[in-house]
Formats: structure tokens, sequence, C-alpha cells
């Protein structure tokens, strides 16, 4: 009962590099979201996908990309990292949006340093 | 776009006494309000959450109201134990979620 991973756990970058989070869930999970969570803040939604194939932007997409080639996973694409960026990711997923009360699974965040 | 405002960002409280956490949305279409605890290390998870259909909803020692006219909802934690510390999120949703700032709750035994 994995539920949704995250990899990696801990990352620094440096301004301009790209890297690619990574995140899988096995519990064939429709939508799966991206959040970032500054200090002191709560999470902003980054990017979601409803499906296979589709993805759509949240708050605050800018400088971000991601894909959803297959159900089990949703990467998350930093091309040039900015301090900016500095942030825990968190991916989660849930069967049905989650506006319908279904339950969210968090994966257990990336905690990302550009520098 | 929804905005969330939660209060207040820290709170200790003695164990055994209640902790209340209080948030505003600006949405009216907002329907859906959950509530998330983020333990050190962890990603959220939800504790207990209410529809705009329902003004009062209860689990155990945890409970959540709603205020659809004043657009207010606040989280109520009774008989707290030092596990109960950590952060709380609150959330609106309607087509998307927003989520509040955080509440660190400390419960000192």
């Amino acid at each position: 009962n994995a539920g949704v991973t995250q990899t990696p756990k801990f990352r620094i970058l440096k301004i301009g590099q790209s890297m690619t989070l990574q995140c899988t869930q096995d519990m064939n999970h429709n939508y799966m979201y991206w959040y970032r969570q500054d200090p002191g803040m709560g999470l902003k939604l980054i990017y979601y996908s409803v499906g296979a194939g589709i993805t759509d932007k949240g708050e605050v997409p800018n400088g971000y990309n991601v894909s959803r080639s297959t159900t089990e996973d949703f990467p998350l694409r930093l091309e040039l990292a900015a301090p900016s960026q500095t942030s825990v990711y968190f991916c989660a997923s849930s069967y049905r949006p989650l506006r319908s009360g279904d339950l969210a699974f968090f994966g257990q965040g990336t905690r990302l340093t550009v520098v | 776009g929804e905005n969330v405002e939660q209060h207040p960002s820290t709170l200790s409280v003695q164990e055994g006494d209640s902790a209340v956490i209080k948030c505003t949305y600006s949405d009216s279409a907002s329907n859906y309000f959950p509530w998330y605890k983020q333990e050190l290390g962890k990603g959220p998870q939800l504790i207990i959450d209410i529809r705009s259909n329902v003004g009062e909803k209860k689990d155990q020692r945890i409970a959540v109201t709603l205020n659809k006219t004043a657009k207010h909802f606040s989280l109520h934690i009774t008989e707290t134990q030092p596990e109960d510390s950590a952060v709380y999120f609150c959330a609106a949703s309607y087509n998307d979620m927003r989520f509040g700032a955080g509440t660190r709750l400390t419960v000192k035994p």
C-alpha cells in the first residue's frame, strides 16, 4: 500500500538548473495535483490533472511544466530554477475532484532549495 | 478567485483544554470545506470536512461549524492531547481548492 510516492525528498539546485520532481500513485486515481508550500503559508496549487493526457494550470503555474502520460505518474518539471521556487512541493491524488469531498492522499513532500 | 484567511497563526493550549481555529472565505459559491492536519515532515491529512448544506459536524473530539451567511467556518478540538500538536489547514472549494495559511497548534502536557 504505497499510496503517493514522491522523489526526491530533498534537493539543492543552482539558479538556472533544471530538474523533474517525480510523483507516482498506485491507487488508480484519476485526479492528481502539485502544490507548493512556502514557510508560514498554505498550499498553493501549481498544476493538476483530471486524467491521463489532460493537465490544467492552477494558482501558481509560472516556471513549471507537467505531463500526465499515464494514470500513475505526474512529474513536475522546473526548467530554469529560480530562488523564488525554493519551497516544499507536495503531490496529491484523489479518485474524484477534491470539491466532491473525496479523500486526497498526499505524498511526503520534496524540499527544494535553489541557490 | 477564492481567498481563505485563517486565524490564529499559532495557538498554544494546555493538555485537556479546547482549541478553536477560525477561517473566512470570500467566494460565496464555495461549497466544500475540509480541514487538514500536517505533522512534521509529512504531507497533509484530511481530518474532517463539511459541506455547505450542513451547519455542524462532529467526529469524536473534533467538530467543525459553518456559517454560510458570514462566510466563516471553524475547527474545534476538545480535550486536547499532546499528539494533537501539528499544523492545521482549512480550505474552501468550489472549482478548485484554496488553503488557509495554517495554524501551528502546540498542546503542552
